[in-house]
This record gives structure tokens, C-alpha cells and sequence, in this order.
């Protein structure tokens, strides 16, 4: 079984400049989630989709992030304008649903300078 | 290669001893907690789970311990070795805050040849 594809894995930019993650889910898994990941420090939820609809987004930067999932399948995370402490791993995962366990892609890491 | 523990507090075990990760979970609501084991450059991979019924299970030369009433999660590895070593993170999940995985601040596991 395939696990969670991401791209890119690495990203360099500019602050104030945009920048877009994809992210494909394991076959079937209706619960994706897109989680921040800043050095030292765990994982910290930014969005939670079931199927194609938002079930959590409280921890999303939303006047800079944003995500979707049109199909329910793929999803994209975008941020526009970028700043230095977007520095970070951005991790995706997703679950059978939402009561099961994430499993998760190698992660995007992305360094705004 | 990028370091995920740089500030995390690290448990130091001989090659072959038995190791324990200690968490304190927030939520006592969780019903659902999981352990994932991290790499540097990787994603957190899946080790073992287990939901509020229980209060311990069992996999391949791990055991998690969980204690609901002081709210502690601890991870077992038996025999421990070199491939162990990782940053290991708790997690949990709650009906009543949606099932956003929600995580711990992580341990270091360092094992000595």
C-alpha cells in the first residue's frame, strides 16, 4: 500500500513571496490533516478535512494560509505572503476517519529568508 | 541531516536495555492515544496505539501503558537498539474536540552502542 506522497520535499523562498504544498492521501482515507512542524517542537494541527469538508481550522493563520480538497482526495496548502517564521516542516497525514490513526508523508520542509 | 529533538529532554539507554518515553496527557477526555516515533528528515511513523478501554497493549518489543487517572502514557521497548533512536511523541485524540490529533512535546531516545 502506497503511503502519503508530498511535494515538493524541499522549498526555499523570500519572505512575502507564495508558496503552494500538495499532498496526496493514502487510497481511501476520507480524514486528511496538514500539520506545522517548527524545529525542536511536535507537530501542530492547522486543518482538518473529512472528505471535502473543513472539520477543524481554529490553529490556521487564516489571513495568510489557506487549504483546500476540492475532490476530496489531493489537497493543496497554500501561504501568501510567506514570513520568516513560516520556517518550518509541513507535514501531511491522513486516516480512515476521523476516530482512526494518521499516518504521515515525509514532509515539506520550507525555509522563507 | 536536520535534527527534530534539538531542545526535547533526551533518555540515554545501553544497547539492549529496556527503554521507557513517559506522557503526561492534557485532555481527560482523550478515549484514543497514540505513539509515533520520528526520524530526522522523516515523518512521524505509526508505533502502536491504544483506546481509553484499555490499559495496556502489546506489539512487537513495544507495550504502552496508559493511566487514566493521573492521565500518563508510557512507551516500553524491549531490547532496545541503534535503529531505535529517534524523537518519540505521544499523541491524543477526543470525541469532544473533534478528533484533532493533538501532540506532546516529544522525547529524545538516544541508544548507546
Amino acid at each position: 500500500e502506497a503511503g502519503v506522497a508530498q511535494s515538493p520535499r524541499y522549498k526555499i523562498i523570500e519572505k512575502r513571496q507564495s508558496v503552494a504544498f500538495w499532498c496526496n492521501p493514502i487510497s481511501g482515507h476520507a480524514t486528511l490533516y496538514w500539520y506545522q512542524q517548527i524545529l525542536g517542537q511536535g507537530p501542530k494541527l492547522l486543518i482538518q478535512f473529512q472528505n471535502n469538508g473543513v472539520v477543524d481550522d481554529s490553529q490556521l493563520p487564516k489571513d495568510r494560509f489557506s487549504a483546500e480538497r476540492l475532490k476530496g482526495v489531493d489537497s493543496t496548502l497554500k501561504i501568501q505572503p510567506a514570513k520568516l517564521e513560516d520556517s518550518a516542516v509541513y507535514l501531511c497525514a491522513s486516516s480512515l476517519g476521523t476516530s482512526g490513526a494518521p499516518y504521515f508523508g515525509p514532509g515539506t520542509r520550507l525555509l522563507v529568508l | 541531516g536536520e535534527s527534530v529533538g534539538l531542545h526535547l529532554p533526551t533518555l540515554s539507554v545501553q544497547e539492549g536495555d529496556n527503554s521507557i518515553i513517559n506522557c503526561a496527557y492534557s485532555n481527560s477526555a482523550s478515549d484514543y492515544f497514540i505513539w509515533y516515533k520520528q526520524e530526522s528528515g522523516k515523518g512521524p511513523q505509526f508505533i502502536i496505539d491504544i483506546r481509553s478501554n484499555m490499559d495496556k497493549r502489546q506489539g512487537q518489543r513495544v507495550t504502552v501503558l496508559l493511566n487514566k487517572t493521573v492521565k500518563h502514557l508510557s512507551l516500553q521497548i524491549a531490547a532496545t537498539q541503534p535503529g531505535d533512536s529517534a524523537v518519540y511523541f505521544c499523541a491524543e485524540k477526543s470525541m469532544d474536540s473533534s478528533y484533532k490529533l493533538i501532540f506532546g512535546s516529544g522525547t529524545r531516545l538516544l541508544v548507546r552502542p
